[in-house]
């Protein structure tokens, strides 16, 4: 069965120290993963996608096959970033999204 | 009002009663979606519906039923409702699905509350 594993409910890390989200899936298929972002009071919005390759924000996330993961990344936290982070996998050419369960990410000062 | 709307934001609502959801997107998209949101769940996604059309049916129980008038307009009518039916639902929008899946566009949710 299609499923998406963020294992951190919460991560804590302070300003200007790295940061790691980790995000497993299970798809026998060509994943397309997501990273989506819910800021306080504010509606959950995509972030970044595999396939763009881009840096959104700072953060970047590589696509592992092997390791079926998408872990999310940033070398220097800011505060501002402090959110939800939900990882999604769409199953290729289908409008089927699965969302993992959400890792918080709190910077501290 | 641009993007994803939806409303009401906040419903409390009997077991017994009759209600509706509604979500409208302004963003000319051709896919629309509801998602239910429970705590310490992950967002499951119950319909999608593509230029008006059901795509998807996540094994959702009958008394919840979509109806998708047009590609802008999506609702979701709920009766005879359980305490564990309360949670937050989420209306979303896309283009059609492409290479490389697409960006879907969240509203800002309804809260339910079942008593």
């Amino acid at each position: 069965a299609q499923r998406v594993t963020q294992p951190e409910k919460l991560l804590s890390v302070f300003k200007g120290a790295p940061v790691e989200l980790k995000c497993n899936y299970s798809y026998s298929g060509s994943p397309e993963l997501f990273w989506y972002v819910q800021y306080s009071r504010q509606r959950l919005q995509l972030l970044l996608r595999h396939i763009s390759r881009e840096s959104i924000k700072g953060f970047t996330a590589d696509l592992n096959k092997g390791e079926t993961s998408f872990h999310l990344k940033k070398p220097f936290a800011q505060e501002e970033d402090s959110a939800m982070y939900y990882c999604a996998l769409n199953t290729s050419g289908t409008y089927k999204y699965i969302f993992g369960t959400g890792t918080r990410l709190k910077v501290l000062a | 009002e641009t993007g994803v709307t939806q409303t009401p934001r906040h419903l409390v609502m009997g077991m017994t009663n009759k209600k509706s959801l509604k979500c409208e997107q302004h963003l000319g998209h051709n896919a629309m979606y509801w998602y239910k949101q429970s705590a310490k769940k992950p967002l499951e996604l119950m319909f999608v519906y593509n230029f008006k059309e059901q795509t998807e049916n996540n094994s959702v129980p009958s008394r919840f039923s979509p109806e998708c008038p047009n590609s802008s307009h999506l609702f979701l009518h709920l009766h005879t409702l359980q305490p564990e039916d309360s949670a937050l639902y989420l209306c979303a929008s896309s283009q059609e699905v492409g290479t490389g899946g697409s960006e879907q566009y969240f509203g800002p949710g309804t809260r339910l509350t079942v008593t």
